[in-house]
């Protein structure tokens, strides 16, 4: 199963853009990763879908377009241009892995984002 | 509009079963097009999936955690829970419930509940 790496912060100043990066581990540059926003004291809610060719899928109900994604080679991308105060939060990646009978879903460990 | 909704105590004594159910509001449980999700995080920490269920009864556990899980579907309430037995202080977290969307397996998680809190201490 594939392992995604996150680091573990990240800032901008208001109005900047900050490019956050999910590292899938070695073997695995073909899958799409999920990425989540967690504000402070609330629920995840999804982002968006990511693989290798960009965004997969639609993004999650209420997701301003300042939110974009890329995927290169084993890396995830989550973009936010414009940065706001709203979007200080903790953003997750997650990834679906099945085979035969067999499934797990793994997340990242998370990378926190201040807006300075 | 779709809601999840978590319940079940807040406190757990070591070596007793944790019991949540989660409801579901806005979108019936028996939909072909979804699983349905149980996720953690300790405090401070990250998000780890706990397991997956479609209304047929299907399930998916973290291999970590399989022996003591089980889930389960309550479709006349439009529920879902789950049991997780034998806890420690290491099961403290807070519990979300989500809605899994289905493709060839589960997929992404695309609604969340708030989440509650449980706390294993005697």
């Amino acid at each position: 199963q594939p392992v995604l790496t996150q680091p573990p912060s990240a800032s901008a100043s208001l109005g900047a853009s900050v490019t956050l990066t999910c590292t899938l581990s070695s073997g695995y540059s073909h899958y799409r990763v999920d990425w989540y926003q967690q504000r402070p004291g609330k629920g995840p809610r999804f982002v968006m879908r990511v693989g290798a060719g960009g965004i997969v899928g639609s993004k999650g109900d209420g997701i301003p377009d300042r939110f974009s994604v890329l995927g290169s080679g084993l890396n995830r991308y989550l973009t936010i241009n414009n940065i706001q105060e709203e979007d200080e939060s903790d953003y997750h990646c997650g990834a679906d892995h099945g085979s035969g009978s067999n499934f797990v879903y793994v997340f990242g460990t998370g990378t926190k984002v201040t807006v300075l | 509009q779709l809601q999840l909704q978590e319940s079940g105590p807040g406190l757990v004594k070591p070596s007793e079963t944790l019991s949540l159910t989660c409801t579901v509001s806005g979108d019936s449980i028996s939909s072909s097009t979804y699983y349905w999700g149980w996720i953690r995080q300790p405090p401070g920490k990250g998000l780890e999936w706990i397991g997956s269920i479609y209304f047929g009864g299907s399930t998916y556990y973290n291999p970590s955690l399989k022996s003591r899980i089980t889930m389960s579907v309550d479709m006349s309430k439009n529920q879902f829970s789950l049991k997780l037995s034998s806890v420690s202080a290491g099961d403290t977290a807070v519990y979300y419930c989500a809605r899994q969307l289905l493709l060839k397996f589960p997929s992404r998680f695309d609604h969340w509940g708030q989440g509650t809190l449980v706390t294993v201490s005697s």
